[in-house]
């Protein structure tokens, strides 16, 4: 069975932090990873990695994926307000394209 | 990407009855999924809606409590019947375009309070 585990399940920090999210998984027939941002009912894309060592950049997120050792980070430099959400990791199948989520990290950046 | 929407955004329902959930893109896309989110939890996928053939559900769902629809290429409506409870949860559709490297995208969801 497909798995995808997340860790930390929460994390509480001061702007200006660093943080660095961590996605684990096990997928029979990996087509890519995929980050996503919840912070009230609809995730919002955030990445999509196929490629192991590419570091894909969007302003202070960045992200990368280690397919020989099953891992991705999300890291997020000089947080803000603005970045408290749920920090959703899912993988998609090559096979009908569905996606297994994680559980998701709660992060809390307090002013 | 695809604009997504959904209806109705939110809504209460008393148990045992049924609600129909639609979800509306705003170009043709190749695949549809519906997600349930239970409070606290992540997402699980209910099932691919499949245009002009019967959805493909995943374990764990069937399709007499999670009938679904999809007659085109923009459109698919998941109802939610014989409600209870454990059913409160948010509802989501998600969307593939269909081109390499296309990934997948969520409507704005549906909040199910089921008393």
């Amino acid at each position: 069975e497909d798995k995808v585990v997340q860790s930390p399940l929460s994390l509480v920090v001061h702007e200006g932090d660093t943080v660095t999210l961590n996605c684990s998984y096990e997928v029979t027939n990996f087509r890519s990873l995929l980050w996503y941002k919840q912070e009230k009912k609809a995730p919002t894309f955030l990445f999509m990695l196929t490629s192991s060592g590419i570091e894909k950049k969007s302003g202070r997120l960045s992200s990368i994926l280690d397919k020989k050792e099953l891992f991705s980070i999300l890291n997020i430099t000089a947080t803000q307000t603005g970045d408290s959400a749920i920090y959703l990791c899912a993988v998609e199948e090559t096979s009908g394209s569905r996606l297994t989520f994680g559980e998701g990290t709660q992060l809390t950046v307090n002013p | 990407s695809a604009v997504i929407s959904q209806k109705p955004s939110r809504d209460i329902c008393q148990r045992g009855t049924s609600l129909t959930i639609q979800c509306q893109v705003d170009s043709q896309v190749t695949m549809m999924f519906w997600y349930r989110q239970q409070p606290g939890q992540s997402l699980t996928l209910i099932a691919t809606a499949n245009q002009g053939s019967e959805a493909t559900y995943e374990s764990g769902f069937v399709i007499d409590k999670f009938p679904i629809s999809r007659p085109n290429l923009t459109f698919s409506t998941l109802t939610v019947s014989n409600m209870s409870p454990e059913d409160s949860s948010i509802y989501l559709c998600s969307v593939e375009g269909g081109r390499a490297q296309e990934t997948q995208y969520f409507g704005p969801g549906t909040r199910l309070l089921v008393l």
